[in-house]
């Protein structure tokens, strides 16, 4: 069973552009995950979405975050404008619905903001 | 909100010896509690998990334990080798919201 899938796996960008991840999850799992991981520390949620619905972006800094889940399957994470404190990684989980609460994990995107 | 804290932040150990981590989560609803590893430049991987209803579970080499009563939860590795070392998480998890939150990490080193 192919896992979930992230790219791309590095980004370097300088302060106030824009940036995307792209995330594609494991085959039937109908919820998706973006987590942001500042060096040092735990994953911290920013949104969660279910089928192409959101769930929860409370942690969304939604002034400059945006995320969108089209058809239910694969989702995008965009950046826009950057800032240094935006240096982390972008880690995208997915989970069945039913059945279970298990998460699985992509790789990651490592994104450098100067 | 949900908090969970992860002791200790740092552990070495020498080849062939037990690591123990703990946390210790606030929020009483939660019932779903994962250990993720995590290699450098690698997303975090499951290792073992537990629910509110059992105790403890082990497989192989590594254990979980649940004390509901004192809401803290342990990760044992016995027989450590240099191949456990790497970044471990707790997270807690109410039913319902699959929402995780995790702790702030363990960074093992097992020593050869």
């Amino acid at each position: 069973e192919a896992g979930v899938a992230q790219s791309p796996r590095y980004k370097i960008i300088e302060k106030r552009q824009s940036v995307a991840f792209w995330c594609n999850p494991i085959s039937g799992h109908a919820t998706l995950y973006w987590y942001q991981q500042i060096l040092g520390q735990g994953p911290k949620l920013l949104i969660q979405f279910q089928n192409n619905g959101v769930v929860d972006d409370s942690q969304l800094p939604k002034d400059r975050f945006s995320a969108e889940r089209l058809k239910g399957v694969d989702s995008t994470l965009k950046i826009q404008p950057a800032k240094l404190e935006d240096s982390a990684v972008y880690l995208c989980a997915s989970s069945l619905l039913a059945g279970g609460e298990t998460q699985y994990f992509g790789p990651g995107t490592r994104l450098l903001v100067l | 909100g949900e908090n969970v804290e992860q002791h200790p932040s740092t552990l070495s150990v020498q080849e062939g010896d037990s690591a123990v981590i703990k946390c210790t989560y606030s929020d009483s609803a939660s019932n779903y509690f994962p250990w993720y590893k995590q290699e450098l430049g690698k997303g975090p991987q499951l290792i073992i998990d537990i629910r509110s209803n059992v105790g403890e579970k082990k497989d192989q080499r590594i254990a979980v334990t649940l004390n509901k009563t004192a809401k803290h939860f342990s990760l044992h590795i016995t027989e450590t080798q240099p191949e456990d070392s790497a970044v471990y998480f707790c997270a807690a998890s109410t039913s319902g919201t699959y929402k995780y939150i995790f702790g702030t990490g363990t960074r093992l080193k097992v020593l050869a």
